[in-house]
Formats: structure tokens, sequence, C-alpha cells
């Protein structure tokens, strides 16, 4: 069964460095997501996107983040700057774009800044 | 803006027990509604989902929901939960169109003692 793919699985950086976490969706699904859960919280949505395009972000999708599909399989996320307060678990999803489907999660970016 | 609420953060029973986890939302419009399921070390997995129709949804390992329209909820139950249920529950909503942004309450902690 096809999955979401993320890597790393762990990444540790120290404030003030940049990060790109990785991810592959499902093959031939249209809309994308960045979601974060920070510990001990709930899930939350930063970014969705299709048609090489941003199509919602939330409040916490400032300008030390952004997207990128930069070929036709993988999905980044790039946070320019982190900062303590970025540690969490990161999780991608994917969206085949049709009705009666479900957002399919990947298994998460653990990012731990210091 | 959509909201989720689930009643329990943390939820011990005994093996065999029959499990209700509470979700109620908040939405003006028409919703689709979700329960997800994180075993320790895993990624988000879909338990079940509703769109439309029968509003008793039957899931994956036994799990069922039901859509109550008029108190906008979607409860999780279980008639006799095993050892193996021990996980994280998500209960998210997103407007129609199932690639519209997730919303997710806090999660509910099930830990089954053997």
């Amino acid at each position: 069964e096809p999955e979401v793919t993320q890597t790393p699985s762990h990444q540790v950086t120290q404030m003030g460095q940049e990060v790109i976490l990785r991810c592959v969706p499902i093959s031939n699904h249209l809309y994308f997501y960045w979601y974060r859960q920070i510990l001990g919280q709930k899930v939350e949505f930063l970014v969705s996107f299709y048609n090489n395009e941003i199509s919602e972000k939330s409040e916490i999708f400032d300008d030390q983040f952004s997207v990128e599909r930069p070929d036709g399989s993988n999905f980044t996320l790039k946070i320019r700057s982190t900062k303590l307060e970025d540690s969490a678990m990161y999780f991608c999803a994917s969206n085949p774009g049709l009705v009666n489907y479900e957002q399919f999660f990947g298994p998460g970016t653990r990012l731990t800044v210091l | 803006a959509q909201s989720v609420s689930q009643h329990n953060h943390h939820v011990i029973l005994s093996e065999a027990a029959s499990l209700e986890l509470g979700c109620n939302y908040s939405y003006g419009g028409t919703v689709n509604l979700f329960w997800y399921v994180q075993y320790p070390g895993q990624h988000l997995q879909l338990l079940l989902k509703y769109f439309s129709g029968d509003p008793l949804v039957k899931g994956i390992k036994g799990f069922e929901a039901e859509f109550i329209k008029s108190k906008f909820s979607f409860n999780l139950r279980k008639p006799s939960v095993q050892w193996s249920d021990t996980a994280e529950y998500f209960c998210a909503v997103n407007a129609r169109g199932g690639y519209s942004t997730l919303t997710f309450g806090k999660g509910t902690m099930l830990l089954v003692s053997p």
C-alpha cells in the first residue's frame, strides 16, 4: 500500500540554523500538507499546497517558513532560522483530491532545536 | 473557525472493558469527521471517517463512531478493548472536501492494562 514517507526521522539543530524537512507524498496525490505537534499539544495545521502553490496557511506559518515541491515527488518544509519553540514533530500529509478521501499522514520528523 | 474538543485527556481501562471517547466540534457548515490513532512511535493512522450517509460508521479494529448532528458530536466506541489498543486517539474535522484543512482535537491517551 502506498505511504507518505518523511526524512529524516529525527533532526537536531542549533537555534538560528536552517533546516529542511523532506516528504515524499503518495504518487498521484494532488494536495500536500504540513502539520506540527509540539510535545503534549494537539496537531496543528501549518500549510497546504496545491497546483504548485500555497492554498492555505495558518498564522503559525510566518516568514521563516517556506514550502517547495522541487520535483515531481518531493515536498519540503524549510525553516529559515530555527527557534527553540520550533521543536516539535512535523507531519507531512497528502490527499488525492477526490471526494470522500482522507489525508494520509507520514511518520513525522522530530525536530529538536537546542 | 472550526474547533474540536476531546473531553478526556487520559483514559485507563482494563482489557475487555468498553470504550467511549467523546468528541465535539464547532463549525457552522457541513463537516467531514475523522478519528486518527497514533500508536507509540508510529504515525497517525485513520481509524474511521464520516463524510455522509449512515451516521454510524464502522472502522478498523472493531472501532465505530456515531455522528450526532444535533449534538455536534462524533464519539468513538469499542465494545471490548485490547492491550494493543493502547495509543493516542485524535478526533479531527474539516469542511466539505476531504482535501481541506484538518482541525484536530487535543487527543486522548488510552492506556489498556492487561
